[in-house]
């Protein structure tokens, strides 16, 4: 069974203060690994895609990373419109299905 | 990437009335949706894949008689929590896909779903 993990569960940085996310899986052939960004009462909006270890993806501040065993999402700079739950999730196998974590709460202190 | 309606946004609802929430891909006519629930501080779980023209498959756990979905269309699933209690209260989100999730998975804004 596919496992994701996130951590920390919450982090609160100040404005300008860079920091990284967390995300630990488990997964049968990894056929994907995903971030998303979900705001309070909204359904997730994408951010990246990842598909090897190695491969990294840069959108704005954000970056994220891959290895065999974890993604990193790196946070350069953040403002305060960057809080928000950031979410992972796996695609493994030969189906469709998406396991997410429980997400991270990022709140940025202006 | 693809762009995804969910109807109504939020809907209260008296203990044992049912509830239908329409998911609707608006950009590309979609074989496959799925159903997620999210419960506060958790995380998505998937309740059910639908399937254009057949039945849906339901996850280890979810009562396919209670929560009811219907993929009439290549641009519509809808789903229906029959004889709805509290303790189905929560968040309940469509997602599609696009070429088998190559392209990565859209999700619809969410429909809280509130049993009184």
């Amino acid at each position: 069974e596919d496992q994701v993990t996130q951590s920390p569960e919450a982090l609160r940085l100040q404005e300008g203060e860079s920091s990284s996310l967390n995300c630990s899986y488990t997964v049968s052939g990894l056929r994907g690994l995903f971030w998303y960004r979900q705001d309070p009462g909204k359904g997730p909006e994408f951010l990246f895609t990842l598909y090897s270890a190695g491969e990294e993806k840069e959108k704005e501040r954000l970056k994220a990373t891959l290895t065999k065993k974890e993604s990193f999402l790196h946070i350069t700079a953040p403002k305060p419109e960057d809080s928000a739950t950031y979410l992972c999730a796996v695609r493994g196998g030969s189906n469709y299905k998406l396991t997410f974590g429980k997400g991270t709460l990022l709140t940025v202190n202006p | 990437g693809a762009v995804v309606s969910q109807h109504p946004s939020r809907v209260i609802c008296k203990s044992g009335t049912s509830v239908k929430i329409e998911c609707r891909s608006l950009d590309f006519q979609a074989t496959t949706m799925f159903w997620y629930r999210q419960f506060p501080k958790q995380s998505l779980m998937l309740m059910a894949t639908s399937n254009e023209g057949s039945k849906a498959t339901y996850e280890q756990g979810v009562e396919k008689d209670k929560f009811l979905i219907n993929h009439a269309s290549l641009t519509l699933s809808t789903l229906t929590v029959t004889s709805a209690h509290p303790e189905d209260s929560s968040f309940y989100i469509c997602s599609v896909s696009r070429q088998g999730g190559i392209r990565g998975y859209t999700f619809g804004s969410g429909t809280r779903l509130t049993v009184v």
